[in-house]
């Protein structure tokens, strides 16, 4: 049981370069999330997903755009990098339902992105 | 969500317990308490999580205030391990599917 695995752990990217990055889960979860972390700061929300399929914005979606096709998949794409989406990203997945709902969150350990 | 506040660090002795404060008078009676760690370079790690009732599992306890309006989160026996940034998440149920906002927390140092 792996849990909560991205791909891939490190990018270097130069400005207008595009990437996707992968976030794979094998516990059936049907809410899974995009999360940036940028130095001394907290976790922001990009975009969402609660099931196969589907997927919603988040706080901060400008620039990415995700893909949910299979459920235990979910695809964070960034078309032109810019200096800005340098940054730490996490996915992370979740239950819909339950006593801890999907407030009960499992994290991935991260890609250290940076756009040159 | 209601609003939660810790403190900015804290500093614990290796073998002791860490007691992790948390306020959060604001709660509403569907409002769940949740923590979370986030040890350096490292996802944010589910710690624990109560309605009004302590609870315990195989990381910590969480003692929870009669009135919910405030909580402590229980390291028995820090380790060096546990030096990491804990955070106070105040959620209902309802309201899932979306960001958990984990504000700055607290930054717990665990020393030798």
């Amino acid at each position: 049981n792996a849990g909560v695995t991205q791909t891939p752990k490190f990018r270097v990217l130069k400005t207008g370069q595009s990437m996707t990055l992968l976030c794979a889960q094998d516990m059936n979860h049907e809410y899974m999330y995009w999360y940036r972390q940028d130095p001394g700061m907290g976790l922001r929300l990009i975009h969402y997903s609660v099931g196969e399929g589907t997927t919603a914005k988040g706080e901060v979606p400008d620039g990415y755009n995700v893909s949910r096709l299979k459920k235990q998949n979910f695809l964070l794409g960034l078309e032109s990098a810019a200096p800005s989406q340098t940054s730490v990203y996490f996915c992370a997945s979740s239950y819909s339902s339950g006593l801890a709902g999907a407030n009960e969150q499992f994290f991935g350990p991260g890609t250290r992105l940076t756009v040159l | 969500d209601a609003k939660t506040t810790q403190p900015t660090s804290m500093d614990c002795a290796e073998g002791r317990a860490a007691n992790l404060p948390c306020n959060h008078s604001t709660i509403s009676g569907n409002e769940y308490v949740y923590w979370y760690r986030q040890i350096h370079s490292q996802g944010p790690q589910y710690i624990i999580h109560g309605l009004k009732n302590n609870e315990t599992n195989e990381m910590a306890s969480l003692i929870i205030t009669e009135d919910r309006k405030s909580s402590t989160l229980i390291l028995p026996h820090a380790t060096l391990r546990d030096t990491a940034v804990y955070y106070c998440i105040v959620r209902a149920v309802t309201n899932s599917g979306y960001a958990l906002n984990f504000g700055k927390g607290t930054s717990l140092l665990v020393t030798p």
